[in-house]
């Protein structure tokens, strides 16, 4: 069963600009990750924030998560042609050993 | 350092048939799971192995069966296969999992006709 849910399920914009998904999800976690993966290819891990973590930043990237209302957002600032892809959140709740649980994602398309 | 290798990256079968796909991960990683991906599901996460031990097992029918080998690579099997078994099947290696940041291979296209 899905944890997470992406918001929006799909997104189009304009090169240059930013694209903000949003992430919710509904037990605690010890962390939260954000995937990316291109049209029928395998994931590619982009940034792994901690439940004790607010904001994280790498390249273009940005993350913030607010515990107390189970969200999270990616942010991509001057986006390109090639963020073109599906974005996943994916948490890893606090229940002990238990597997990274997916959402069904963001489609984001980038139009140059 | 070679990424997660995933074989074949295409298969065809038909209904009733079984199949079985292979994983290797990235060398050092123990820990290899395994996701189905359809369009209407997204990914379900099928199973996790470490140390050739399964450590977790997702919610699917006993007709998705997996192993793992002491050089870490992995298979897993789907038995008498359905017309819902057509999905994208993607492996995923970690250092020992435990929350780990995922490595992914690009995965088995299973088509069930």
């Amino acid at each position: 069963s899905q944890q997470g849910e992406e918001d929006p399920q799909a997104l189009s914009i304009q090169e240059g600009e930013n694209a903000t998904m949003n992430c919710s999800y509904k037990t605690s976690i010890n962390n939260l990750q954000w995937y990316r993966q291109n049209s029928g290819r395998g994931l590619v891990h982009l940034i792994l924030i901690r439940s004790n973590e607010r904001e994280k930043h790498s390249g273009r990237l940005r993350v913030t998560l607010d515990t107390s209302k189970k969200s999270s957002s990616l942010l991509i600032t001057a986006s390109r042609a090639a963020d073109t892809a599906s974005y996943f959140c994916a948490t890893v709740p606090n229940s002990g050993n238990t597997p990274l649980v997916f959402g069904k994602g963001t489609r984001l398309s980038v139009i140059a | 350092k070679a990424g997660v290798t995933q074989t074949p990256r295409y298969l065809i079968k038909t209904r009733g048939q079984q199949v079985t796909l292979s994983c290797s991960p990235i060398s050092g990683h123990r820990s290899v799971s395994w996701y189905q991906q359809t369009p209407g599901q997204g990914l379900q996460f099928l199973f996790e192995y470490f140390s050739e031990t399964q450590r977790n097992k997702g919610n699917f029918p006993g007709r998705f069966s997996g192993r793992q080998f002491s050089n870490s690579r992995s298979e897993m099997n789907v038995s008498t296969l359905e017309l819902g078994d057509s999905a994208l099947y993607l492996c995923a290696s970690s250092l020992t999992g435990a929350g780990e940041k995922l490595f992914f291979g690009s995965g088995t296209q299973l088509s069930v006709l």
